[in-house]
């Protein structure tokens, strides 16, 4: 079965660092790219970014960019999302999706995602 | 970036109704256009790719039409495990690959 599951729930302050996982199975980890996306509490869907796990080739949302980091092991079938210094802001549900660039070209499998709480 | 807007931003229906939600671009997006499905508490669900091209294993009753800027999804005979928010997503080009707002889907 082809999944993705994400790191547990995180309770986190302000100021502090945080990297979250998300990890494949059930297919080849380094020929589909894998993408994050967040929704706010109550809110839409949000395109941070995607990696491809065999180059670690990167693309940014001009939102996200060089707010998070984005990064993958493809030893052990992990892409990660990564904060320096979190914000309030932060507090959300944080998504990986794999995708597809041919054929397909849409996230076809998604991983159980991740809640990020950043309070004092 | 390339905006997505969906409209309307809500609706409400009965079971059994077609329910059309329509999705624009500021750019042309050829046919990279999907659509995608949430529940409450649950991770989005890949419904449509490619503007038309239906996800293995999701009912004939949606449907995905347009091109260029202009795309609508149709769900045809409403069920009540359809009420649901429903988003758009251009994958054109370069990333970022932008979703619209969503369009939820209520019980009337």
């Amino acid at each position: 079965e082809v999944q993705l599951v994400q790191s547990g729930a995180e309770v986190k302050k302000p100021g502090e660092s945080l990297k979250i996982s998300c990890k494949g199975s059930g297919y080849t980890f380094t020929s589909y790219w894998i993408g994050w996306v967040r929704q706010m509490p109550g809110k839409g869907l949000e395109w941070m970014g995607i990696i491809y796990p065999d180059k670690s080739d990167t693309a940014y949302s001009p939102s996200f960019q060089g707010q998070v980091t984005i990064s993958a092991d493809r030893s052990i079938g992990t892409a990660y999302l990564q904060w320096n210094s979190l914000k309030a802001s932060d507090t959300a549900m944080y998504y990986c999706a794999r995708h597809a660039m041919r054929g397909m070209n849409a996230f076809d499998v998604w991983g159980q995602g991740t809640m990020v709480t950043v309070s004092s | 970036d390339i905006q997505m807007t969906q409209s309307p931003s809500s609706l409400s229906a009965s079971v059994g109704d077609r329910v059309t939600i329509t999705c624009r671009a500021s750019q042309s997006v050829g046919n990279s256009l999907n659509w995608y499905q949430q529940k409450p508490g649950t991770a989005p669900k890949l419904l449509i790719y490619a503007a038309f091209y239906l996800q293995s294993g999701v009912p004939s009753r949606f449907s995905g039409s347009g091109s260029g800027t202009d795309f609508t999804l149709t769900i045809t005979n409403l069920q009540p495990e359809d009420f649901a928010t429903y988003y758009c997503q251009q994958s054109y080009s370069t990333p970022p690959w932008t979703f619209g707002q969503g369009t939820k889907v209520e019980i009337k």
